[in-house]
């Protein structure tokens, strides 16, 4: 068993869509990451946290650590935001990230 | 303020020779991190490296890859004698502290083929 999962690993959504993308971790962890891959392209970090919750434009992102448990929302979906969305922690003083397998969305018209 | 600069963005290379992959991090960072991704699966650890110092190597290959940071210039991810199993795209990111309250800055990637 892997020590992040993501859900769902496919995920498609019609142009305007609230859009949540889930992450489960089994191990203690300092921080976790939310990070967006376009195909063919670099990878871009949205989002660290170790608590409660962050915004940003569209994007929101919040973490329970007594569920062990993230959520990435995309509110009012674009084309745009189609690319594979990775969950990554630091797991317990750990620098270096381990990531979970991706889930891959594609907003449509 | 250039971000993490990896080159080149395309490598393809014949089995048995040697990939030199180049990651030059953010200014002011000194902490530098490789990861490989291999087709249709997820990120994985190689190595985490300071300025003249390997930090972590857990996820390093036992042969054939090795990787440096020195004072000065990039660090270099090396792969001698590839083979087909090397080809992946690896990533680079740097921070400017350990465990940084910054997150990670990463690179484009390079691409690596060999045929």
């Amino acid at each position: 068993k892997n020590e992040v999962e993501q859900s769902p690993q496919n995920l498609t959504a019609q142009e305007g869509e609230f859009i949540t993308i889930n992450c489960s971790y089994s191990v203690g962890i300092s921080a976790l990451h939310w990070l967006q891959q376009h195909p063919g392209g670099g990878i871009v970090s949205l989002f660290m946290l170790s608590s409660g919750k962050k915004k940003h434009g569209r994007l929101i992102a919040t973490i329970n650590i007594q569920e062990k448990h993230s959520s990435l929302h995309i509110t009012a979906s674009h084309p745009r935001d189609s690319a594979v969305y990775i969950c990554a922690v630091n797991t317990g003083t750990a620098s270096k990230l381990t990531f979970g397998t991706g889930t891959r969305l594609q907003v449509t018209l | 303020n250039a971000g993490v600069m990896q080159n080149p963005r395309h490598l393809v290379r014949r089995r048995g020779q040697e990939a030199r992959l180049r990651c030059s991090p953010m200014k002011g960072h000194s902490h530098v991190y490789w990861y490989r991704q291999l087709p249709e699966e997820g990120l994985k650890f190689m190595v985490y490296l300071q300025k003249e110092n390997i930090i972590d190597e857990s996820g390093m290959p036992k042969e054939r890859f090795s990787a440096e940071f020195p004072k000065e210039g990039p660090s270099i991810l090396r792969i001698q004698q590839v083979v087909r199993g090397d080809s992946a795209a690896y990533f680079c990111a740097s921070s400017p502290v350990q465990r940084s309250n910054y997150g990670y800055t990463f690179g484009s990637g390079t691409r690596l083929t060999v045929v």
